[in-house]
Parts: structure tokens; C-alpha cells; sequence
């Protein structure tokens, strides 16, 4: 059973710092990796895909990396502001998305 | 991308009533549509996913017969919370994409329900 767990649960940060969100999965046989985030009461907004046989992806200051064999993804958040505070969620997608656990993530100015 | 939305954005209902929720593809045409719950502080557990003409699949532990989803074109789901109960006031979101699971996922604005 394909189990993701996301690292740190929570963070906060003054603004300007570069972050690193963790991700880890169980079962290395997955189609894509989703990051989202979520703004509280809101719904997701999709940030980042990865494919299964790319290792990253970029958006402005967001980069996503995979490294499938182990397991693991990484969301790197470069120069954060606190318009960046919000839950960020993983997900892997084996014909279904299974969400991580989240990080919330606090920026102060 | 793709834009998904769902009506309503919130509802209260009253206990023993049922409420529907409709999520629909606007500019794409989904084959697969998935639904979601989202508890407070909690991540988004998936309920069932629901494929156009077909009968939907169910997540272990969630009832059919209380969750009904209808999936009767390919820009529109339905969900249907039968006889609610308090403890189903929830954040529900659906996500569309087409063609099989593996593609992309759009997810829709999210729908809150309480129940009192």
C-alpha cells in the first residue's frame, strides 16, 4: 500500500530564507508527482508535475526534484515571501492520487 | 490548465437530509473524474473515482450507498451525500483529467458541507 509522508509537518520562516519541503513514498511505481498548495478554506492549486522519468521541474522560484529509486521528492523554495504561507501538499499518482500529510508552511514578514 | 468547478462552494443542510454536488469540466472533456474529503488540518482522502457510463469505484471504508456518484457525461460528476449526518461535514473536492488516472488531475474549488 503506496504511503507518503511529508517533512517538516509545519514551519515558520522569515521572509527571505530558502526553503526545503520533503516528500517520501513507499512504492517507487508511480505514473507522476504532483505539489500542490493549499490556502485554508480553499481548494488546491497545482504547482509542479513530475513526470516519473524526469528528475526535475522549475517555476519561478519553486524547483521540484524526484528522485524515484528512493523514494523521495523535494520542493525548494527560493527567496520566500510571506504570500508563499500556506499548506503545500505532495502527491503520487498511481492511476490515483494519494496526498501526503502537508507541511504548513508560515513566512513572517 | 484545465479549469474544474464545483457548485455549491458551501452548503448547510439539516440531519437526515441529502445534498448533491456537481463538478464539472468546463474546457476539457474528463473520462475520469475523482472525489475527495478533506477533514480540518487533515490531507484529502480519496473517496471514489468516477468514470463516465460506468459504475464509480469505491475506497475501501467509504459506502456507496450513502456517497451516490453519478458520472453521466464526460464534463459532469455528481455526488450525492444521502441522509447526512453531522460527521459528514467535510471539505469535498473533485478532480477531472482525461483520458486514464495517470494524466494530470484539475482539481476543482472545493465544496463545504455542514451538517447540523
Amino acid at each position: 500500500k503506496q504511503e507518503v509522508t511529508q517533512i517538516p509537518a509545519a514551519l515558520s520562516v522569515p521572509e527571505g530564507e530558502n526553503l526545503v519541503l520533503n516528500c517520501s513514498f513507499t512504492d517507487s511505481a508511480i505514473y507522476n508527482l504532483q505539489w500542490f498548495r493549499q490556502d485554508p478554506g480553499k481548494g488546491l492549486t497545482s504547482l509542479l508535475l513530475i513526470q516519473s522519468s524526469q528528475r526535475e521541474q522549475t517555476s519561478g522560484r519553486l524547483n521540484a526534484s524526484l528522485d524515484k529509486s528512493s523514494g523521495r521528492s523535494t520542493l525548494y523554495i527560493a527567496a520566500s515571501q510571506p504570500g508563499d504561507s500556506a499548506t503545500y501538499l505532495c502527491a503520487v499518482n498511481t492511476d490515483k492520487l494519494i496526498f501526503g500529510t502537508g507541511t504548513r508552511l508560515q513566512v513572517f514578514p | 490548465g484545465a479549469v474544474v468547478s464545483q457548485h455549491p462552494s458551501r452548503v448547510i443542510c439539516k440531519s437526515g437530509t441529502s445534498v448533491k454536488i456537481e463538478c464539472r469540466s468546463l474546457d476539457f472533456q474528463a473520462t475520469t473524474m475523482f472525489w475527495y474529503r478533506q477533514f480540518p488540518k487533515q490531507s484529502l482522502m480519496l473517496m471514489a473515482t468516477s468514470n463516465e457510463g460506468s459504475k464509480a469505484t469505491y475506497e475501501q471504508g467509504v459506502e456507496k450507498d450513502k456517497f451516490l456518484i453519478n458520472h453521466a457525461s464526460l464534463t459532469l460528476s455528481t455526488l450525492t451525500v444521502t441522509s447526512a449526518h453531522p460527521e459528514d461535514s467535510s471539505f469535498y473536492i473533485c478532480s477531472a483529467g482525461g483520458g486514464t488516472g495517470k494524466n494530470e488531475q484539475y482539481f476543482g474549488p472545493g465544496t463545504r458541507l455542514t451538517v447540523t
